[in-house]
């Protein structure tokens, strides 16, 4: 079967960082990508890694390891509007199989 | 900045009845598909519509789902005979040539079936 499992809740201060893991397993790869979707809202891409390492775009970063079916998204300074569902996505082929979420909540 | 839209935002249906959920991706946007999330659960993988015809379904998409581009933009999501099951957030996406990675998602339909 295809699974990506991610922690379901994560609580933190405004202007903290946090680091939402993501492992997968799935038939086909092809990359890995994070969405967030606020209530009731559609998800909205944030960042996407093909290859082994750090993507870094503002205050999110997103890091893969292939050989370890592993990825995470680090944010940084975070903001009250960063309170959201954050989702891992495996590009299989051209479909997205999204894992389970993991619902932010940023305190003041 | 272009965006994909999606009619109507919320469908209540009865049970039997068919449905069709309207879509119009991002104009110069090849590739095309439709995904769902029940309250509180993950987004699924409906479909995938590539030079007019489906290149990939999921074990969801069954007969009485069927996808159609009756036109140069909107692309359609029929249910033929909707269950209490098929209560759902649909989206529908679409995809650029240029970064093919980044997936545009509409706002969504809410379809209730009572």
């Amino acid at each position: 079967g295809q699974s990506l499992e991610q922690p379901s809740e994560v609580t933190a201060v405004e202007g903290a960082i946090v680091q939402i893991n993501c492992t997968y397993q799935t038939s086909g790869f092809y990359g890995l990508s994070w969405y967030q979707q606020h209530d009731g809202g559609a998800p909205t891409f944030l960042s996407y890694n093909a290859l082994d390492g750090l993507e870094e775009t503002g205050r999110f970063s997103s890091f893969l390891s292939r050989s370890d079916s592993y990825g995470y998204l680090l944010l940084q300074e975070l903001q009250m509007k960063d309170s959201a569902s954050y989702f891992c996505a495996v590009r299989d082929t051209d479909k997205l199989i999204f894992g389970t979420g993991t619902r932010l909540q940023v305190f003041p | 900045e272009p965006e994909v839209t999606q009619t109507p935002s919320h469908q209540v249906t009865q049970m039997g009845q068919e449905v069709i959920l309207r879509c119009v991706p991002i104009s110069n946007h090849l590739y095309f598909y439709w995904y769902r999330q029940i309250l509180g659960q993950k987004v699924e993988f409906l479909v995938s519509f590539y030079n007019n015809e489906i290149s990939e379904k999921s074990e969801i998409f069954d007969d009485q789902f069927s996808v159609e581009r009756p036109d140069g933009s909107n692309f359609t999501l029929k249910i033929r005979s909707t269950k209490l099951e098929d209560s759902a957030m649909y989206f529908c996406a679409s995809v650029g040539t240029g970064s093919s990675y980044e997936q545009y998602f509409g706002p969504g339909t809410r379809l209730t079936v009572t």
